[in-house]
């Protein structure tokens, strides 16, 4: 199938700075790719949709000035948790969308705000 | 607003037991899939139903999309320790690209050896 990573897998930071988290599409391209937010032994929550080359479209709910989305190429996306606050601690996955609608998630990334 | 009804919600069984996991809306589904997610990972696609009374199955796992496309169930037969992780279903409203899905709350199985 086809693979999508995250970068970091972990990050601790501390509050109030900013974290940048990647999340690559190896072996295809991704037009649009999709970012969630998951709570310990929840399931995965919506944040936004991530467009190559135009604006975010973030959930209702989702602060787009906070939670920084940007797809800059056909094999990335980024989110920037800015101004970051321990409620902000997460674990936020990726997922790019293959053979519509069918998505393949990264491998996640645990934010840790102390 | 599209819910996925998932049950039950946590499941503990032992080796070599049959279970059943059911995924339940009032909405119609272009497309539901099943991922499965072990901790500290992200979900792994597991089958994707487009076609109303389609069944798939996946060596023991049989999965099957309800006839009005509303509701989906996975079967385990004779469960392994393996087979332990977080199960989602989610459902796609439209066939078309950049279409969110609709995730379930998620079923937790433990398989005891």
């Amino acid at each position: 199938g086809a693979v999508v990573s995250q970068h970091p897998s972990r990050v601790i930071c501390k509050s109030g700075t900013s974290v940048k988290i990647e999340c690559r599409s190896l072996d295809f391209q991704a037009t649009t790719m999709f970012w969630y937010r998951q709570f310990p032994k929840k399931s995965l929550m919506l944040m936004a949709t991530s467009n190559e080359g135009s604006k975010a479209t973030y959930e209702q709910g989702v602060e787009k000035d906070k939670f920084l989305i940007n797809h800059a190429s056909l094999t990335l996306s980024t989110l920037t948790v800015t101004s970051a606050h321990p409620e902000d601690s997460s674990f936020y996955i990726c997922s790019a969308e293959v053979l519509t609608p069918e998505q393949y998630f990264g491998p996640g990334t645990r934010l840790t705000v102390t | 607003t599209q819910l996925l009804e998932q049950s039950p919600q946590f499941l503990s069984i032992q080796e070599g037991e049959n279970l059943t996991v059911y995924c339940n809306s009032s909405s119609v589904f272009s497309s539901l899939q099943w991922y499965r997610q072990e901790p500290g990972e992200g979900p792994v696609l597991l089958v994707t139903v487009v076609t109303g009374g389609e069944v798939k199955k996946l060596k023991r796992l049989t999965f099957q999309f309800g006839d009005a496309r509303k509701d989906s169930s996975l079967h385990i037969t004779a469960a392994q320790p393996g087979d332990t992780g977080l199960y989602l279903c989610a459902g796609a409203i439209r066939l078309s690209g950049n279409t969110p899905l609709v995730f379930g709350k998620g079923t937790r199985l433990s398989v005891i050896a």
